[in-house]
């Protein structure tokens, strides 16, 4: 069956230190894969977009690798802020079905 | 510019009735999806239309129902609730549709459907 995990529901670290937060999937071929933050109460905010055939991507203290032959992508954040605190959501195109999955995403937390 | 609306905020039903939630796209954008948040899993995908037309269905009953307007903006419609409908509606707008959900999403707050 289909499926979309990300690591763990929660994920705690100091403040500073690398968050590193994956996304696995199965039986799916996605010719995308995008990250979002979303805040309590609040819609998901777009992050980040690689193409299958990218490896890496980076913006500011963003990371996201992309390994079609693992199935998963991994989503780093750099010198972590309690302000980057929030769940982030992997999502997947679903071609042909003009559909999009998400993951249940991960919660950060990071202390100071 | 401002962002994706959605209305009302919250909502508060009871099972069998019918609800309506109201989706204005960011200004430009022609297209418009509508997911399904419940309370600590992703966002579920519903509709996405574009131009007016529906692009794409997830695996909804046929108790939800959409549409888009001339002017881009979006209804999406549920009959006959249930209490395992109660969740956060999101709306998303892009500004293209390419034959897939490639674009970039711009999320609204979402609104709160209570069914009792």
């Amino acid at each position: 069956s289909q499926k979309i995990e990300q690591n763990s529901e929660a994920l705690n670290i100091q403040e500073g230190k690398t968050a590193t937060l994956t996304c696995n999937y199965t039986n799916y071929s996605p010719a995308y894969l995008q990250w979002y933050r979303q805040d309590p109460g609040r819609g998901p905010v777009f992050l980040l977009l690689i193409r299958e055939n990218e490896k890496e991507k980076r913006k500011e203290r963003l990371k996201v690798t992309f390994d079609t032959t693992l199935k998963q992508s991994l989503f780093h954040i750099t010198a972590s802020q309690p302000a980057d605190s929030a769940t982030y959501l992997c999502a997947l195109d679903i071609r042909p079905y003009n559909d999009m999955r998400f993951g249940a995403g991960t919660r950060l937390t990071v202390k100071p | 510019d401002a962002g994706v609306t959605q209305s009302p905020t919250h909502l508060i039903k009871t099972r069998g009735q019918h609800v309506t939630l109201r989706c204005s796209p960011i200004s430009g954008h022609k297209s418009v999806s509508w997911y399904q948040q419940v309370l600590g899993q992703g966002p579920q995908f519903i509709f996405q239309y574009y131009e007016k037309e529906e692009r794409g269905r997830g695996n909804f009953p046929d108790r939800f129902s959409a549409r888009q307007f001339p002017n881009y903006s979006s209804e999406l419609n549920v009959n006959a609730l249930l209490l395992g409908d109660s969740a956060l509606y999101l709306c998303a707008s892009s500004p293209t549709f390419t034959g897939g959900i490639a674009d970039t999403q711009y999320f609204g707050p979402g609104t709160r459907l209570t069914v009792l």
